[in-house]
């Protein structure tokens, strides 16, 4: 099947400063990924969809000034945390869509701790 | 907000024994999908189901598209210990491939 990766797969950083994580499909092109969030013992939320060559789309309530997506190329997705505080502190999942049927691969996850 | 009902929470179950979960929303999905979360990683999909009615088996998993298609299920028989994780039932409402989550059944099997 399609293989998603992310990196990292965990950072700690100081409150204040700005944490980029990649996303990429390794054997196949995506027009499309989406960056979900974590939080423990709960659900995915959806916060963006990333589309290849145009802006993200956010879902309601998420600020696309604090979380930037670029989706630069068919194989990458970037997901910054500007002013990282605290209480974004959470495990962020990139997913990216493969095939006619459009199905969802996911990557393994990045853990993100703010001190 | 969350749509989607997922239950039960969470099950202890003994090896061996058959495990059943449901989803269930208030409004209409195209597309329902079910999916296994390891920790620390990222989902796995098990069963995808694309059609009212259809019930679709892989292994020891059996999920169903329930006929108003606001409802799914799915069964897990003869549980073993690998079983254990977090079980996600998921909803789409076209084919464009953004899902809403439900809340997860986190399942423990006791050898």
């Amino acid at each position: 099947g399609a293989v998603v990766s992310q990196h990292p797969s965990w950072v700690i950083c100081k409150s204040g400063t700005s944490v980029k994580i990649e996303c990429r499909s390794l054997d196949f092109q995506a027009t499309t990924m989406f960056w979900y969030r974590q939080f423990p013992k709960q659900s995915l939320m959806l916060m963006a969809t990333s589309n290849e060559g145009s802006k993200a789309t956010y879902e309601q309530g998420v600020e696309k000034d604090k979380f930037l997506i670029n989706h630069a190329s068919l194989t990458l997705s970037t997901l910054t945390v500007t002013s990282a505080h605290p209480e974004d502190s959470s495990f962020y999942i990139c997913s990216a869509l493969a095939g006619s049927d459009n199905e969802q691969f996911f990557g393994p996850g990045t853990r993100l701790t703010v001190l | 907000g969350q749509q989607l009902n997922q239950s039960p929470q969470s099950m202890f179950i003994q090896e061996g024994e058959d495990v059943s979960m449901n989803c269930t929303s208030s409004s209409i999905f195209n597309t329902w999908l079910w999916y296994k979360q390891d920790p620390g990683e990222g989902p796995v999909l098990l069963i995808a189901l694309y059609k009212a009615g259809e019930l679709t088996s892989n292994g020891r998993l059996t999920a169903q598209f329930g006929i108003t298609r606001k409802d799914s299920f799915l069964n897990i028989s003869a549980s073993i210990p690998s079983d254990v994780g977090i079980y996600f039932c998921a909803g789409q409402r076209t084919n464009a491939g953004k899902s809403t989550f439900g809340d997860g059944t986190t399942l423990t099997v006791k050898p």
